[in-house]
């Protein structure tokens, strides 16, 4: 198994929708868990990030963890066309090495 | 978060050269990466860049290859010896960075290669 893994999609949801993105962790990464947004050609910027079990919220966005399951998950709010991107998601392990997902394509129809 | 900035943004190279790319932050950091990322896929961590010692590489990665300096806090280099096309992607710099309480990871903007 590996240590990420994600749908890679591609998810479709039209504008004002909420887009709902989903992980699974493996029991080597189980520290800190994060989302990162990158659009085409870009690289990589962070969203938010999450480390203990339950919802956090920014704006939009909502980034869920379930320990007991090993999910973490992040929904759009209000999805706008500007959030079309690919989402990573990453966990980090006990000596702080990164593992990323290998991304879902998210596109917002107007 | 730090600011990041990489050199060049994009390359062309032929077949058999090498090139540098330059990856400065405008912090001292502990811990500097560099990732490949080809077409298409997610990130692959090439190797950590250790200030002071030689950086550690991951698994089929080599020095010969990708040699790195890391010479302070500040700045690193990441060389691509002797490319081939299957070494064009997105070469990224990245710094660890204490946000919140969390080690958190920031990237550069990238540089994308191509090799002909």
């Amino acid at each position: 198994q590996k240590e990420v893994e994600q749908n890679s999609g591609p998810l479709s949801v039209p504008e004002g929708a909420i887009a709902s993105l989903n992980c699974t962790y493996s029991d080597r990464v189980s520290q800190s868990f994060f989302w990162y947004r990158q659009y085409s050609g870009k690289s990589p910027e962070l969203i938010m990030s999450i480390y203990s079990n339950g919802d956090k919220e920014d704006g939009r966005f909502t980034a869920q963890l379930n320990k007991a399951s090993q999910y973490v998950s992040l929904l759009i709010r209000d999805s706008q066309p500007s959030d079309s991107a690919t989402y990573l998601c990453a966990a980090s392990d006990t000596g702080n090495q990164f593992y990323f997902g290998t991304g879902t394509s998210l596109t917002v129809i107007p | 978060s730090a600011v990041i900035s990489q050199k060049p943004s994009r390359d062309i190279c032929q077949r058999g050269t090498s090139l540098t790319i330059q990856c400065q932050v405008d912090s001292q950091v502990t811990m500097m990466f560099w990732y490949r990322q080809q077409p298409g896929q997610s990130l692959t961590l090439i190797a950590t860049a250790n200030q002071g010692s030689e950086a550690t590489y991951e698994s089929g990665f080599v020095i010969d290859k990708f040699p790195i300096s890391r010479p302070n806090l500040t700045f690193s280099t990441l060389t691509v010896s002797n490319m081939s096309p299957e070494d064009s992607s997105i070469y990224l710099c990245s710094v660890d960075s204490l946000a919140g309480g969390t080690d958190t990871q920031y990237f550069g903007p990238g540089t994308r290669l191509t090799v002909l």
